[in-house]
């Protein structure tokens, strides 16, 4: 399997711009999970999903942030304005129901909001 | 506070020494105990888990809950170069559907 994967790895734009994150996770993982790291904040949860349904979002800062999953394979994270405190790494993961012990995360996209 | 306290490091080791990472929790109801290591520029990726408490061991790597103290412990022995990178403890219980909650993740530096 080629694990998760995360589109673009980097991604530089102006304030006030739209981004869009992808993910695609690992075939057969029912749950996927947005992460976002920073420095000061170490790994947040911002939402997850079971089966396509967004289960809790209550880590998305603000309404500025959307995540979608319209099928079992793909998923998007999008910050519409962006600000320059999004700059951030944003991980996303996934893994089997079952599996409560552990997610595969994919590489990341570094974000930078200038 | 926090619920899962970890800190940050840097930790700064020669090669071959034995390496004590640790965290705290407070929530009791916490049933699953990783361990993530995190290279440089790359996702996390899980190096050891344990369910409830005990010990659990892999290669040069030891795992130890303690519940009681709400206390968990990653042992390194024998550390090498290839070992320096960020860990972080994660945590997960039946609350909140197994959502699994980091700590900060300390900096190990191995140095030959």
């Amino acid at each position: 399997d080629a694990g998760v994967i995360q589109s673009p790895r980097h991604e530089v734009t102006e304030m006030g711009q739209e981004v869009t994150l992808r993910c695609k996770p690992i075939s057969g993982h029912d749950y996927l999970f947005w992460y976002r790291q920073t420095m000061m904040r170490g790994l947040e949860l911002l939402i997850y999903f079971n089966n396509n349904v967004p289960i809790d979002d209550s880590g998305m800062p603000e309404d500025r942030f959307s995540a979608k999953m319209p099928n079992a394979s793909f998923s998007t994270l999008k910050i519409q304005p962006s600000e320059p405190r999004d700059s951030a790494v944003y991980f996303c993961a996934s893994r089997r129901t079952g599996d409560n012990y552990g997610y595969t995360f994919g590489s990341g996209t570094r974000l930078t909001v200038v | 506070q926090k619920e899962v306290e970890q800190d940050p490091g840097p930790l700064s080791v020669p090669e071959g020494a034995i390496v004590s990472l640790n965290c705290t929790y407070s929530n009791s109801a916490f049933q699953y105990f990783m361990w993530y290591r995190q290279y440089s520029r790359k996702g996390p990726e899980l190096l050891m888990y344990t369910y409830s408490s005990g010990n659990k061991e892999d290669g040069r790597f030891t795992a130890q809950v303690d519940k009681s103290s709400k206390y968990i412990s990653l042992f390194i022995r024998d550390s090498q170069p290839s070992d320096s990178a960020t860990y972080l403890c994660a945590m997960s219980g039946p609350t909140g559907g197994f959502k699994t909650i980091f700590g900060a993740g300390t900096r190990l530096f191995v140095k030959a």
